[in-house]
Formats: C-alpha cells, sequence, structure tokens
C-alpha cells in the first residue's frame, strides 16, 4: 500500500548537533510538507515543496533546512541555529496544487519526536 | 483570503454523549473542507471531506458533518462517543492559488471522553 514513512519515530539531540529526520512517500505526490506540532499551537509550517528541486520557506523556517533532490524524498534537518528544537514533526504530502483545484487532502506520516537532552 | 476557526480547544464529553466539534471557514470561492483526526504520537488521519454535491457528508468511526454556507460552518458530529474517540480534531480548507500548499489547517480541538 502506498503512504508516508517518516523516521525515526523518537530522536534525541544534543546542544549544538544537527540532525536529519527523514520522511520517504510512493505516492507519487508532487508536494510535500514539513509541519512543526507543539502543543496547543495546531500544526506549523516549516517548508515545502511543489516539485523536483524546489522548496520555499513556510512559518517557521529558520533553523531548519530541506531538500529534494527526489520526488519520493523530503528530509528535513533541524540544525544548531534552532534553539528550540523540541517538538513533534510532521511529514505530509498530496498531488500538486496546479492551477487547477484538486479535491485532495494531504497524506500525512505517523511523526518523529524530537527532544534535545 | 481563506482561513479556519475552531471553536473551543478543549472539548469534554461523557461517553454515550452527543459530540460536536465546531468550525467555521471563511473563503471567496466554494471551499473544499476536511475533518482530521489525531491520535497521540502519531500523524493526522483523513476523517471526512466535502467537495460539492451532498452537504451532509459521513466519515469513518460513525463522524458525519454537515456543509452550512449560509453560516459558513462544517461542524463535526458524532450521536455517541467512544473512548476510542478521544483525540486532537483539525479542521481545514482548500485553498486556491496559494502560496503555501493546498490547505490551512485550524488550531485543533482536543477531545476528551469521560467514563
Amino acid at each position: 500500500d502506498g503512504g508516508i514513512t517518516q523516521s525515526p519515530k523518537y530522536l534525541f539531540r544534543k546542544e549544538g548537533q544537527n540532525v536529519t529526520l527523514s520522511c520517504e512517500q510512493n505516492l507519487n505526490h508532487d508536494a510535500m510538507y514539513w509541519y512543526r506540532q507543539d502543543p496547543g499551537q495546531g500544526l506549523r509550517l516549516i517548508y515545502y515543496s511543489q516539485i523536483v528541486n524546489d522548496f520555499q520557506k513556510g512559518d517557521i523556517a529558520e533553523g531548519y533546512s530541506v531538500s529534494r533532490e527526489k520526488k519520493e524524498s523530503f528530509p528535513l534537518t533541524v540544525t544548531s541555529a534552532q534553539k528550540n528544537p523540541t517538538a513533534f514533526y510532521l511529514c505530509a504530502s498530496s498531488p500538486s496544487p496546479g492551477t487547477v483545484p484538486r479535491i485532495d487532502g494531504y497524506t500525512f506520516g505517523s511523526g518523529t519526536r524530537l527532544t534535545v537532552v | 483570503a481563506q482561513s479556519v476557526t475552531q471553536l473551543g480547544s478543549h472539548v469534554s464529553v461523557s461517553e454515550g454523549a452527543l459530540v460536536l466539534l465546531r468550525c467555521n471557514y471563511s473563503s471567496s470561492v466554494p471551499p473544499y473542507l476536511f475533518w482530521y483526526v489525531q491520535y497521540p504520537n502519531q500523524g493526522l488521519q483523513l476523517l471526512l471531506k466535502y467537495t460539492t454535491g451532498a452537504t451532509l457528508v459521513k466519515g469513518i468511526n460513525g463522524f458525519e458533518a454537515e456543509f452550512k454556507k449560509s453560516e459558513t460552518s462544517f461542524h463535526l458530529t458524532k450521536p455517541s462517543a467512544h473512548m476510542s474517540d478521544a483525540a486532537e480534531y483539525f479542521c481545514a480548507v482548500r485553498i486556491y492559488g496559494g502560496s503555501q500548499g493546498n490547505l490551512i489547517f485550524g488550531k485543533g480541538t482536543k477531545l476528551s471522553v469521560k467514563p
């Protein structure tokens, strides 16, 4: 079955360390997204990509970086510049928005919980 | 500009009672609306969606939602709550020509079910 796989499920980061969260999808979706979730703050968009080799900053991109070298993969790196990285991170994908309205929602991965130790 | 507002960050009901989670949207074009559910430490799962046609939409786990254009609402209901319904619920509206993807999400409503 098609879906999105996020790994690892739990990740621990030391102060000053970069860590990379993996997101892979086999849904043939063009668009992929990274969200950060903190208690009571809903979903906040970090980065999104609508096509390979292109991505845009979301609302809270500072301290994060991404790449989109393959359609299936959209890894997120949490850099040492992110001062408060402890959170739950969600990856999602969807068919490309394009210019024609589509009725598809997003498909989400199961998340990665990052904790600073 | 499109937006979505969920009234109440926490809702608590007794097992067997009616569940009502409120969602209001703002959209200048006919909206596509979605409800997602998130169980602890998991991703979001689609409950139901409204695109066109019948305004009462049925989803998984006995949930349904009614699109009311005059009230710009898309409230989620379930006649009888079960303990397994305890989760966080997110309403979302499809945006057109958005600069940040397809969907705008509400801030979520956490549902607690008391025995």
